[in-house]
């Protein structure tokens, strides 16, 4: 399978400040996932996205998915120290393919307090 | 959600043995997944864990050296079989989780594995 790509590869600010993460992949989606890890550790869920959407907002959370040139970004606002970590997307091309994600690279945030 | 855990959380093992992770889920789900991630890499999905059937590896997985049990909704195997260093990496399980509209795909803690 295919891995998207994110960037940037790496994301540093002070707290306070939005960040900006994205993704582009290479297939059409059923729906795409952000997830964060903390140092290596399990994946946190954070929200999902489906293909016939192109806005979602969770908390500070806000995600956009626009299918015509197969890009998502993630945006986090106001980040905090506890933000910092691993940034992945990952999409679900659906069909025979359905329920297998394919991860992009990822962001690593850093959030300086 | 659902709350899925996953034993051992980590374990050092030599070359040439096996090794066999469990991950357990607190409700009955369909679909399970198990993936690898590599050292400083992305999660790269090994099999798709059917109940009653066969796991269905991707490409560049086989069942030799990672057989995959289902024997019921709740919980699954991996093992890790005949490690070599190459094979240290965390090993993940996921689950797939339906509500009215969506399908969220949940992950365990991992187990970070490493082969000296």
């Amino acid at each position: 399978s295919q891995q998207g790509e994110e960037d940037p590869q790496a994301l540093s600010i002070q707290e306070g400040e939005n960040a900006t993460m994205n993704c582009s992949y290479k297939t059409s989606i059923n729906n795409l996932q952000w997830y964060r890890q903390n140092s290596g550790r399990g994946l946190v869920h954070l929200i999902l996205i489906r293909s016939n959407e192109r806005e979602k907002h969770s908390g500070r959370l806000r995600v956009t998915l626009d299918t015509s040139k197969k890009s998502s970004s993630l945006l986090i606002t106001a980040s905090r120290a506890a933000d910092t970590a691993s940034y992945f997307c990952a999409t679900d091309a659906g069909g025979t393919s359905y329920g297998k994600l394919t991860f992009g690279q990822g962001t690593i945030l850093t959030v300086h307090p | 959600s659902a709350v899925i855990s996953q034993k051992p959380s980590r374990d050092i093992c030599q070359r040439g043995t096996s090794l066999t992770i469990q991950c357990q889920v607190d409700s009955q789900v369909t679909m399970m997944f198990w993936y690898r991630q590599q050292p400083g890499q992305s999660l790269t999905l090994i099999a798709t864990a059917n109940q009653g059937s066969e796991a269905t590896y991707e490409s560049g997985f086989v069942i030799d050296k990672f057989p995959i049990s289902r024997p019921n909704l709740t919980f699954s195997t991996l093992t890790v079989s005949n490690m070599s260093p190459e094979d240290s990496s965390i090993y993940l399980c996921s689950v797939e989780v339906w509500d009215s509209h969506y399908n969220e795909q949940f992950f365990g803690p991992g187990t970070r594995l490493t082969v000296l």
